[in-house]
């Protein structure tokens, strides 16, 4: 079955850097794309971004373009995510999902808590 | 930036009644309109993709509607399951969600 497991929580100093990762399973990786979705404790979902899992091809939302950098390692199905220059209010769960077609995801890893605090 | 309105932000039901969720897009735009269903402390669960297709394996109960920058997403009969928060997105957009409370 389709799988998505993400990396364990974080803990991060403001200015920092954190890489969350996102290991798949289940289905061919270089079929499909996949995004990354964030939710700061009780409020909305936020996308960030999204990579082709064929051609590594990225998009980024603009707000997130100077700081974020999505990666993928084909050998083990695995996607990375690095945001920089962390503050507070990147304090948040970040969640990675499978695209099954442009802009729509249908499944979810179990998220990481990053939590940015001096 | 587009930006999606959900209305209401909250509302309050009892099991068995019928709930209908609304989505304006600032803007048309040629992409799919989704519905998502997120329980508290678990990931969001993709319900209905291009305004109107069930997700495999989401009851029928849950049906989708609309165009433009008017889509509604629809609860015939609440389950005690049902009651979540729910997310309409389109593109790179959320809206800001609308949390189904019990009576």
């Amino acid at each position: 079955q389709v799988q998505l497991v993400q990396s364990g929580p974080e803990v991060k100093k403001p200015g920092a850097s954190v890489r969350v990762s996102c290991k798949t399973s289940g289905f061919t990786f270089t079929n499909f794309g996949i995004s990354w979705v964030r939710q700061a404790p009780g409020q909305g979902l936020e996308w960030m971004g999204w990579i082709s899992g064929y051609n590594s091809k990225t998009t980024y939302k603009e707000k997130f373009q100077d700081r974020i950098t999505l990666t993928t390692d084909t050998s083990t199905t695995t996607v990375y995510m690095e945001l920089r220059s962390l503050t507070s209010d990147d304090t948040a769960m970040y969640y990675c999902a499978r695209d099954i077609r442009s802009w729509t995801e249908d499944h979810w890893g179990q998220g990481t808590l990053v939590t940015v605090s001096s | 930036d587009i930006q999606m309105t959900q209305s209401p932000s909250s509302l309050s039901a009892s099991v068995g009644d019928r709930v209908t969720i609304t989505c304006r897009p600032s803007q048309s735009m040629s992409a799919s309109l989704n519905w998502f269903q997120q329980r508290p402390g678990k990931a969001p669960k993709l319900l209905i993709y291009d305004a109107s297709t069930l997700q495999s394996g989401v009851p029928s109960r849950f049906s989708g509607s609309g165009s433009g920058t008017d889509f509604t997403l629809t609860i015939s009969s609440l389950q005690p399951e049902d009651f979540a928060t729910y997310y309409c997105q389109q593109r790179d957009n959320f809206g800001g969600g609308t949390t189904v409370e019990i009576k």
